[in-house]
């Protein structure tokens, strides 16, 4: 068990340019979650999996942000035409669907707009 | 709807002095309430959590929290502060029963002081 890994850890972008993040999570988990961190403040709900099914998308920020977990295995998260308010740390987190309460989040990847 | 509410965003405290870090909770059925801790440039670790039985729940290093129905409460303490519990502590609240978002509150930076 690797634990939930995010790539890449940092990205710098330009403003309007489109960015993926890839999320990895603990392989038996069944559940797999998005959240936005900006400074000095907890994270933010953005989506959530359980296999391949998108359950909530309600929280995703604009219809510029988008998620997939296609085979219920990985999951990725695209921003596209990015915006300097974009700029934030983007989480990842998994958990069992039998006591989920316990989420495994990865190190996040850190999103700078230019 | 849920909510999180971490009084005080900044809370410094003598090494081997007490530890609280306040948290308030909102919730239209019964929660899971959850501490999780952040150290800087790594993700968020569950220190405890509670779901159903005993109010009162021990986690790792040390701390533990209690439930409190009648104040809708879930304050993080721990007796005697160590230098590496310095970090970023999350209070966060999920619905029992059916799917389980966890919302989070926006943090509280705890220093320890030598």
């Amino acid at each position: 068990d690797t634990g939930v890994s995010q790539n890449p850890r940092h990205k710098i972008t330009k403003r309007g340019q489109n960015v993926t993040f890839r999320c990895d999570p603990i392989s038996e988990h069944n559940r797999l979650y998005w959240y936005r961190q900006t400074l000095g403040q907890g994270p933010e709900f953005l989506t959530y999996f359980q296999n391949e099914a998108q359950l909530e998308k309600s929280r995703l920020l604009s219809d510029r942000f988008s998620a997939e977990r296609p085979k219920g295995s990985f999951s990725t998260l695209e921003i596209q035409r990015t915006e300097q308010g974009d700029s934030a740390m983007y989480l990842c987190a998994s958990s069992m669907t039998e006591g989920n309460e316990k989420l495994f989040f990865g190190s996040g990847t850190q999103l700078s707009v230019l | 709807a849920q909510s999180v509410t971490q009084l005080g965003s900044h809370v410094s405290v003598s090494e081997g002095a007490l530890v609280l870090l306040r948290c308030n909770y909102s919730s239209s059925v019964p929660p899971y309430l959850f501490w999780y801790v952040q150290y800087p440039n790594q993700g968020l670790q569950l220190l405890l959590k509670y779901t159903t039985g005993a109010t009162l729940v021990k986690g790792i290093n040390g701390f533990e929290a209690e439930f409190k129905k009648s104040e809708t409460s879930f304050h993080l303490t721990k007796p005697s502060a160590h230098m590496s519990d310095a970090a970023e502590y999350f209070c966060a609240v999920s619905s029992s029963g059916g799917y389980q978002k966890v919302t989070f509150g926006t943090g509280t930076k705890l220093q320890v002081i030598p």
